[in-house]
């Protein structure tokens, strides 16, 4: 069945850095793109990035335009979110997802704390 | 950036009871539209798309409409596994979240 697994949360301080993970399996992974989305504690969701399938092409919405890089490694089927200057703002549980949003992981919870 | 205002932000409701909630989008989004419910602890979970096709498994008791900027979701008979916090979401452009609705019991 298609999982989703992601990896690479924890608390780190404010200015710092941290790569996330999401390993997928049960799809083809190379032929689709992969979004990742956040959620702070007890508030909404909200949209971060997406890769296409062959990593070529790469939106990021307003707020980590800049911060943030996402990429993937098709013969590992990983995603990645690569999070620099990282703010007590972006504390969130972030999850991967598959294109077309039917597929999540269950998420990793980012602290950033001094 | 496409907003997506989705109402109301709470609703308390009794078992066997039909909820209906909106969102509306500040551009002409088509029909490029899901609903997700999500219960605490868990990823959302998709139960329409394309604004009112009802995702494989999902029970029939969930519906949605709309095209354009006005969507509306519904669930008819309401079940004590329906209480969760649902949102909407358009994907014509980069993805955006309603701010949800929760539903929870009177």
């Amino acid at each position: 069945q298609v999982q989703l697994v992601e990896s690479g949360g924890g608390v780190v301080r404010p200015g710092r850095s941290l790569r996330l993970s999401c390993v997928v399996s049960g799809f083809t992974f190379s032929r689709y793109g992969m979004h990742w989305v956040r959620q702070a504690p007890g508030k909404g969701l909200e949209w971060l990035t997406v890769i296409s399938y062959d990593g070529r092409d790469k939106y990021y919405a307003d707020s980590v335009q800049g911060r943030f890089t996402v990429s993937r490694d098709n013969s590992r089927n990983t995603v990645y979110l690569h999070m620099n200057n990282l703010k007590p703002g972006d504390t969130a549980v972030y999850f991967c997802a598959n294109n077309a949003f039917d597929f999540w992981g269950q998420g990793t919870l980012v602290t950033v704390s001094s | 950036d496409v907003q997506m205002i989705q109402s109301p932000p709470s609703l308390s409701t009794s078992v066997g009871d039909k909820v209906t909630f909106s969102c509306q989008a500040s551009q002409d989004v088509g029909s490029s539209v899901n609903w997700f419910q999500q219960k605490p602890g868990q990823a959302p979970k998709v139960l329409i798309y394309n604004a009112s096709i009802l995702e494989t498994g999902v029970p029939s008791r969930f519906s949605g409409t709309g095209s354009g900027t006005r969507f509306s979701f519904s669930i008819t008979s309401l079940q004590p596994e329906d209480i969760a916090t649902y949102y909407c979401q358009q994907y014509d452009y980069l993805p955006t979240f309603g701010q949800g609705t929760r539903l929870d019991i009177k």
